[in-house]
């Protein structure tokens, strides 16, 4: 049972232009969002984060809207680079203080960013 | 501050082997996760170590086993490996349970 699906799985975006990833969740126990991006060759590093307590989240060319009541959560990335081509992954968890599966991330499939000149 | 950092970069072992990962956690951090990253997918929770002990772990056989030592530091051992277990293995650790995880580059574990 896949937990977070996560759409598109390719996504080919115009320098300048908007990048929207979109990711919905069954879990409502989860109440940690972070969004993480992957180079070739590299490990996933943490963009943005947000906990249901708020809506939207802004860092720099990074959004993130969240819709509770829909179980869905978005990244938008402003002004887009060809250096922000990379594989993007949604993730939750949650953040029970016991019990398995306490903490754990649970990731989407993954969307392949290409940003083109 | 020296992020996380895992060896080897590169393994390849055959069907049946033992494997140990390593992982050093980031300064200051007592938690540390791994994970599996088949290729063209999302990384898979393996289990995760708090102060040296087991917090919790995915859907994986008793053949993926781990430890966490004092210093936080942490390893992965793998019995009996499988041509499935080709796979980027990822540690991250994080300052406390409830705090973000970051990942190191992982290890790239190839079995013939």
């Amino acid at each position: 049972q896949q937990q977070v699906k996560q759409s598109p799985q390719s996504l080919i975006v115009q320098k300048g232009g908007i990048s929207i990833i979109n990711c919905a969740y069954e879990n409502t126990a989860f109440d940690y969002f972070p969004w993480y991006q992957q180079f070739p060759g590299k490990g996933p590093a943490l963009l943005i984060a947000i906990r249901p307590d708020v809506s939207e989240k802004k860092e720099g060319r990074f959004t993130i809207s969240f819709n509770k009541s829909a179980k869905q959560f978005s990244l938008h990335i402003m002004d887009s680079q060809p250096g922000d081509s990379a594989t993007y992954f949604c993730a939750a968890s949650k953040s029970e203080h016991s019990g398995a599966g306490s903490y754990q991330l649970t990731f989407g499939k993954g969307t392949k960013l290409s940003v083109i000149p | 501050e020296t992020g996380v950092t895992q060896s080897p970069t590169h393994l390849i072992k055959t069907r049946g082997q033992q494997v140990t990962l390593r992982c050093s956690s980031q300064s200051g951090h007592n938690t540390v996760s791994w994970y599996q990253q088949a290729l063209g997918q999302g990384p898979q929770f393996i289990f995760q170590y708090y102060r040296e002990e087991e917090n919790g772990r995915g859907n994986f056989p008793p053949r993926f086993s781990g430890l966490q030592f004092p210093n936080y530091s942490s390893e992965l051992n793998v019995n009996a490996l499988e041509l499935d277990d080709s796979a980027l293995y990822l540690c991250a650790s994080s300052a406390d349970r409830l705090e973000p995880q970051h990942f190191g580059d992982g290890t790239r574990l190839s079995i013939l």
